[in-house]
Formats: structure tokens, C-alpha cells, sequence
């Protein structure tokens, strides 16, 4: 079975400053994928980034950047600057394709970030 | 680009009533799945289905079913509403040869 966690449930910063949530993962699986999604109040699932379990480098993307460890199970997301419209729940997933799951995804619970002005 | 669209988007019933949830993945996506996410949880996988025959399933009620079609379009059959079964509904889309699925907006579903 697949595992998330977001050990963070709520996150409560100051705009400009850096913010960093955690994902740690769980999967049988040798090759599985990895995503963050952003939930602004509106509703809608934002994709944010995917990464493989074969491809550890660490990517930046604008104010956006994400630490994959194999060796921690860990996918965790900073965003530099924080603006007040970063503020949403973020949820970490991870999809693979053991015993016939086909990739759906496998949500943690989500971190409520509140960036404040 | 298309999109995934979901219709419709808000939609309000009465306990006991009947819903369906209508979703047109994006054009020659031959996979789909709908997700239920209730107030302040994570979205949940309910069911999938690739080439119209459903490819796994989830966590979903016996008052729920749910098919693909012919053009690939899919809809979630909801009876017998319970107040619990308010929740934003997801569905969405792939190619079998593609492991990212794109997500539709959402159907908030109201039950009262």
C-alpha cells in the first residue's frame, strides 16, 4: 500500500519569508512518481511539479523548489519569498503502478499555508 | 489546450435524491478518474476506468456506480444522497501511455 504524509497540517508565515513543506513517502513500488498540487479556496488542483523515482535531481522553478531524497522517502517543497497569494493547502501524491493501481494518486493531507502581509 | 471538463459545476440536492457528474476527459485521453474530497480532507480515489471498462477501484459506496462511454466521456451515479456525500468531486484524465492525469475544476456537490 502507498503512504503520504504531511506532517505539517498548518503553516503560518510572514510575506517574504521562505516556507518549506514536508512529504515523506511510502511505496513498494520501484517506480513511482511524485507530485505537489496547490488547492487555492476556489477549489481547484493546481499541478505544480512531478518527479520519478529515477530522477533525484532537485529542480528549481522560479520561487519554486523541490528536495527529493530516496534515501528519506522524502519530497519536500520550498517556496522563496513567500507571497500572499502562495497561500492555499498544498498536497503532496504519489502515483505507481503495483498490483494493478494504474497511477492513481495517493494524497497526503495537505498543509494549509497562511502567508500573511 | 483543452482542459478536463466537468459538469456541472455546483450542484444542490436533497437527502435521498439522485446526482450525476458528468466529465469529458481531454481529447484522446483513454483513462479516467473521479476523486471525492470532502470539507477539509484530502482527495480520495473512487473509481478509474480505461477504454470504457472500469481499471480499478477505491473507496467507493455500493449507492455509487459509475462508466465511461463510447467518446470516452464519464459519469458518476449518485443515489440515495446523504448529507456525507457533500464534497468537491474530482475526475481526471490520461493517456495510457502518459503517467501524469490532468485534473478538471471540480464538481462541489451540496447535499441538504
Amino acid at each position: 500500500a502507498q503512504k503520504v504524509t504531511q506532517a505539517q497540517t498548518e503553516i503560518s508565515v510572514v510575506e517574504k519569508e521562505d516556507v518549506t513543506l514536508d512529504c515523506v513517502y511510502e511505496t513498494r513500488d520501484t517506480t513511482y512518481y511524485l507530485f505537489w498540487y496547490k488547492q487555492p479556496p476556489s477549489g481547484e488542483l493546481v499541478f505544480l511539479i512531478r518527479r520519478n523515482s529515477f530522477d533525484e535531481q532537485n529542480e528549481i522553478s522560479g520561487r519554486y523548489s523541490w528536495n527529493f531524497q530516496k534515501s528519506t522517502s522524502s519530497f519536500n517543497f520550498t517556496i522563496t519569498a513567500s507571497q500572499v497569494v502562495d497561500s492555499a493547502v498544498y498536497f503532496c501524491a504519489l502515483s505507481g503502478d503495483s498490483g494493478g493501481s494504474n497511477y492513481k494518486l495517493t494524497f497526503g493531507k495537505g498543509t494549509l499555508l497562511t502567508v500573511n502581509p | 489546450a483543452a482542459g478536463v471538463i466537468q459538469s456541472p459545476r455546483h450542484l444542490i440536492k436533497e437527502k435521498r435524491e439522485t446526482a450525476t457528474l458528468k466529465c469529458y476527459p481531454i481529447p484522446r485521453h483513454d483513462t479516467v478518474y473521479w476523486y471525492q474530497q470532502g470539507p477539509g480532507q484530502d482527495p480520495q480515489f473512487l473509481i478509474s476506468f480505461y477504454e470504457k471498462m472500469q481499471s480499478d477501484k477505491g473507496s467507493i459506496p455500493d449507492r455509487f456506480s459509475a462508466q465511461q462511454f463510447s467518446d470516452y466521456h464519464s459519469e458518476l451515479n449518485m443515489s440515495s444522497l446523504e448529507l456525507g456525500d457533500s464534497a468537491l468531486y474530482f475526475c481526471a484524465s490520461r493517456t495510457i501511455r502518459n503517467t501524469e492525469a490532468f485534473f478538471g475544476q471540480g464538481t462541489r456537490l451540496t447535499v441538504v
